[in-house]
């Protein structure tokens, strides 16, 4: 298996402009998951979807900030406009079904300048 | 709500030697999950270890062990016959048994190997 796939790996890009990330969790996996981490704030859970519908979304910081996961194999977080305080790594997960372990994917290195 | 507390911000080992990392964790539940990860300069993060409350027995993934202390509230990381790839970050986290789908990190403890 391939694993949680992420990209684009690493993002640069000046205030006000619009970032869409992108995530294909693992076959098979029911639970989608994104997380941010950034040096103050440690790891923190953005969102999270079920059978691609969104069931809590109460990490996620701001109206600036939305997710959708149109189907089993894609999902999107998406950012606008950005702000150089959303630099961060942002993490992508997904797990087998409720309670099973989660498996992250690569992350995604984002810049906002 | 729950808080993961990592107290070493950085470690250091000389390689084949053994270290142990420190985990502390708050919740008033009984039925919860722990683990460890790592994350290596890459960035991914890697499930090194998981641990079921319930269970009495630590968990052991190869030269990777834990010791859960329930009362206590405590779950250290061992890594026997350090090697240079266990240079890391490694994030202890906890599960809950009610809301499964919510993880909370720890700070995060940095190990350096050397050689």
């Amino acid at each position: 298996d391939a694993g949680v796939i992420q990209s684009p790996r690493h993002e640069v890009t000046e205030m006000g402009q619009e970032v869409t990330l992108r995530c294909k969790p693992i076959s098979g996996h029911d639970y989608l998951f994104w997380y941010r981490q950034t040096m103050m704030r440690g790891l923190e859970l953005l969102i999270y979807f079920n059978n691609n519908v969104p069931i809590d979304d109460s990490g996620m910081p701001e109206d600036r900030f939305s997710a959708k996961m149109p189907n089993a194999s894609f999902s999107t977080l998406k950012i606008q406009p950005s702000e150089p305080r959303d630099s961060a790594v942002y993490f992508c997960a997904s797990s087998a079904g409720v309670g099973e372990t989660q498996y992250f994917g690569p992350g995604t290195r984002l810049l906002v300048l | 709500a729950q808080t993961v507390t990592q107290s070493q911000p950085e470690m250091s080992v000389q390689e084949a030697e053994t270290v142990t990392l420190s985990c502390t964790y708050d919740t008033s539940e009984s039925d919860y999950y722990l683990f460890w990860y790592k994350q290596p300069p890459s960035r991914q993060m890697i499930l090194v270890i998981r641990q079921e409350a319930y269970k009495q027995q630590n968990a052991t993934e190869n030269r990777f062990s834990v010791n859960f202390q329930k009362a206590a509230k405590s779950f250290s990381l061992k890594i026997s016959d350090s090697q240079l790839g266990d240079a890391a970050m490694y994030f202890c986290a906890y599960r809950s048994g009610n809301n499964f789908n919510k993880f909370y990190f720890g700070s995060g403890t940095k190990l350096n190997v050397k050689p």
